[in-house]
């Protein structure tokens, strides 16, 4: 168990409905980040928060976006979804933003449908 | 966007084989980190490396951050049935904020 925690673990949805994936991050850590995994392009980063403030943006669709709270838990929303949406989401998370030195754990994903 | 080139993709031992395999990349990295993924499962940490030449274990598992810090390596001695699952690679640019990069994973089975 990282303890990072996520929700829902599956997901079935409809094209062009939009859904929320939620992180609860390791206890004391202030960085939250979100990967897409996919058949085909593999691990891919969307998208980084550092207590609750955008850090870093990776390959993450106009669509979709992201937030972190207060109480440092982030959310994920996915809206228009399309069948090539279709993936294992993961968040992770670490202590730091800082580079060198930083592990990142990750959760258990969220495994999402689109049909 | 960048890629690590990892190989093998696949491998198919005995029980109580070694196991060898690595990343390569054009770029240069700050940090190399190998992780198992297991069906179904979040990708699990096995090692960190933060420094060029660093030669780290965990176990039966071996990974060394190369001193070009292009590459990486990770290896499995006396592999077990439970070392069957995706290894995974990724590397952390300098600068790039925790923004990991992953190579495409190799599939190991073990027969026992």
């Amino acid at each position: 168990d990282s303890g990072v925690t996520q929700t829902p673990k599956h997901l079935i949805t409809a094209t062009g409905q939009r859904v929320t994936l939620r992180c609860s991050p390791r206890s004391g850590d202030l960085s939250v980040y979100w990967y897409q995994q996919s058949l085909d392009q593999g691990l891919q980063f969307l998208i980084q928060y550092y207590n609750g403030e955008e850090r870093a943006k990776g390959n993450i669709l106009e669509r979709f976006s992201a937030q972190q709270f207060p109480d440092l838990h982030s959310e994920l929303n996915l809206s228009s979804l399309e069948l090539g949406d279709s993936a294992l989401y993961f968040c992770a998370s670490s202590v730091g933003g800082a580079d060198s030195g930083n592990t990142i754990y990750f959760g258990e994903g969220s495994w999402l449908t689109v049909v | 966007g960048q890629q690590l080139n990892q190989s093998p993709q696949s491998m198919f031992i005995q029980e109580g084989e070694d196991v060898s395999m690595n990343c390569t990349s054009s770029s240069i990295f700050n940090t190399w980190l190998w992780y198992k993924q297991d069906p179904g499962e979040g990708p699990v940490l096995l090692i960190a490396l933060y420094k060029a030449g660093e030669l780290t274990s965990n176990g039966r598992l071996t990974a060394q951050f190369g001193i070009t810090r292009k590459d990486s390596f990770l290896n499995i001695s006396a592999s077990i049935p439970s070392d069957v699952g995706i290894y995974f690679c990724a590397g952390q640019l300098r600068g790039s904020q925790g923004n990991l990069i992953f190579g495409k994973g190799t599939k190991l089975s073990v027969k026992p």
